[in-house]
């Protein structure tokens, strides 16, 4: 039990459709973010939320979209995704982003793994 | 733009080997974390290091930040299959809980 749950853990969704992933922390952070891994490649950050604002955008194209309802939910709309937007998506939650707290650990979901057909 | 190189990427050793991961930037960073990753799981932190020339030990782990704050690395001593996973490093800087991760080295144990 990691205190953040993802779900589905598994999504399989063609270029057309549309869907959300979830995500659920239950750690009373303050702050979340949505991570894209792909194979053999970094883990890149696409969204920060702090006390459901956001506070970040990694430049991630608009067929990805964010909403944080409130501190203890994340979610990520998708529309129109590419093949190559198949990864796993990863959600994170820390206490906050700032001040003494900045090094605080991020505590991760286990992840949505997306292909995209 | 703040990068973080890992190396190696892959390393396959026979149990009770010692091995250290290194990941390097040019640029510094206020904290530097490592986590632990297994297949169909989520990244778990071991640990934080946030002063330069800084040691820390868990168990058979040191973790050692440099005295610049650019680089950081991990040694295991007497390697276990159980710690087989993908190791990742993470620069954290400033105050907006932005961390930039490093590409990962996977570590197979083999008993």
């Amino acid at each position: 039990e990691t205190g953040v749950t993802q779900t589905p853990r598994h999504l399989v969704m063609g270029m057309t459709n549309k869907k959300s992933l979830k995500c659920e922390q239950h750690l009373g952070h303050n702050a979340m973010y949505w991570y894209k891994q792909s194979a053999k490649k970094p883990l890149e950050l696409m969204f920060v939320y702090n006390f459901k604002e956001q506070t970040e955008n990694n430049s991630v194209p608009s067929r990805f979209s964010p909403e944080c309802p409130n501190s203890s939910h994340l979610f990520l709309h998708l529309h129109t995704l590419q093949p190559e937007d198949s990864a796993l998506y990863l959600c994170a939650s820390s206490q906050d982003i700032e001040g003494i707290h900045s090094n605080q650990p991020q505590h991760f979901g286990d992840g949505t793994r997306l292909s995209i057909l | 733009t703040q990068l973080l190189k890992q190396s190696p990427q892959f390393l396959s050793i026979q149990e009770g080997e010692n091995l250290t991961v290194y990941c390097n930037s040019s640029s510094v960073f206020s904290s530097l974390q490592w986590y632990r990753q297994e297949p169909g799981e989520g990244p778990v932190l071991l640990v934080t290091v946030v002063t330069g020339g800084e040691v820390k030990k868990l168990k058979r782990l040191t973790f050692q930040f440099g005295d610049a704050r650019k680089d950081s690395s991990l040694h295991i001593t007497a390697a276990q299959p159980g710690d087989t996973g993908l190791y990742l490093c993470a620069g954290g800087s400033g105050n907006t809980g932005k961390l930039i991760f490093g590409q990962g080295t996977t570590l197979q144990v083999k008993p």
